[in-house]
């Protein structure tokens, strides 16, 4: 099955530039999702398709991926970022799977 | 605008099935769109369950797939969720969401429910 591997924990300082990795096998090929989670609540969309942000999303969240490895990048980070981050892809191989990545926790310091 | 609902037991026994629905309003389901189920056991990440076109297509995720059923109601507008044989590894909060855009499991879950504890316990 596929795995994608991010890292458990990330920490910025308020103003600074976020980068939240997502590794996976040849994961350039495919479409990476990310969600932010805020404790007690749903999971909420902020890239999907590797750069596109749903309305309503900042400009400051931006994606990318290329190789082995989607980056979420969180630019001029303020507090309310703070949050859960998972990445997410759909597998097509013999499993077709949508694979989560475990989650890494943003902590604005 | 398109709400999702979760309800169903918050307890349910070892070796017996878990039921849930999600009820959707705002969105015709008969009108496109899959529709999914998620789970995130306490503390840790989510995990994708299945997810269904309104035609009753379906995917499921492998590692559940013999426990899973996932239908769809378009009378009611509303999708549910069976999972057998659930033990304490199944207690979770249960999201069902909606896929963006029609083209199946490879778009991203855009709208999601509040999401419903479910504990699995005697």
């Amino acid at each position: 099955s596929y795995v994608l591997t991010q890292p458990p924990s990330v920490s910025v300082a308020p103003g600074k530039t976020a980068r939240i990795t997502c590794g996976g096998n040849n994961i350039g090929s495919k479409s990476v999702h990310w969600y932010q989670q805020k404790p007690g609540q749903a999971p909420v969309l902020v890239i999907y398709y590797d750069s596109d942000r749903p309305s309503g999303i900042p400009e400051r969240f931006s994606g990318s991926n290329s190789g082995n490895t989607a980056t979420l990048t969180i630019s001029r980070v303020e507090a309310g970022d703070e949050a859960d981050y998972y990445c997410q892809v759909w597998d097509s191989s013999s499993d077709r799977d949508v694979v989560f990545g475990g989650g890494t926790k943003l902590t604005v310091l | 605008q398109v709400q999702l609902q979760e309800s169903g037991p918050g307890l349910v026994k070892p070796s017996e099935t878990l039921s849930l629905t999600c009820a959707v309003s705002g969105y015709s389901i008969s009108s496109g769109y899959y529709w999914g189920w998620i789970r995130q056991p306490p503390g840790k990440g989510l995990e994708w369950i299945g997810s269904i076109y309104h035609s009753g297509s379906t995917y499921y995720n492998p590692s559940l797939k013999s426990r899973v059923t996932i239908s769809v109601d378009t009378s009611k507008n509303q999708f549910s969720l069976k999972l057998s044989s659930v033990t304490a590894a199944d207690t979770a909060v249960y999201y069902c969401a909606r896929h963006l855009y029609g083209s199946g499991p490879v778009d991203p879950f855009d709208i999601w429910g509040q999401g419903t504890m479910v504990t699995v316990s005697s």
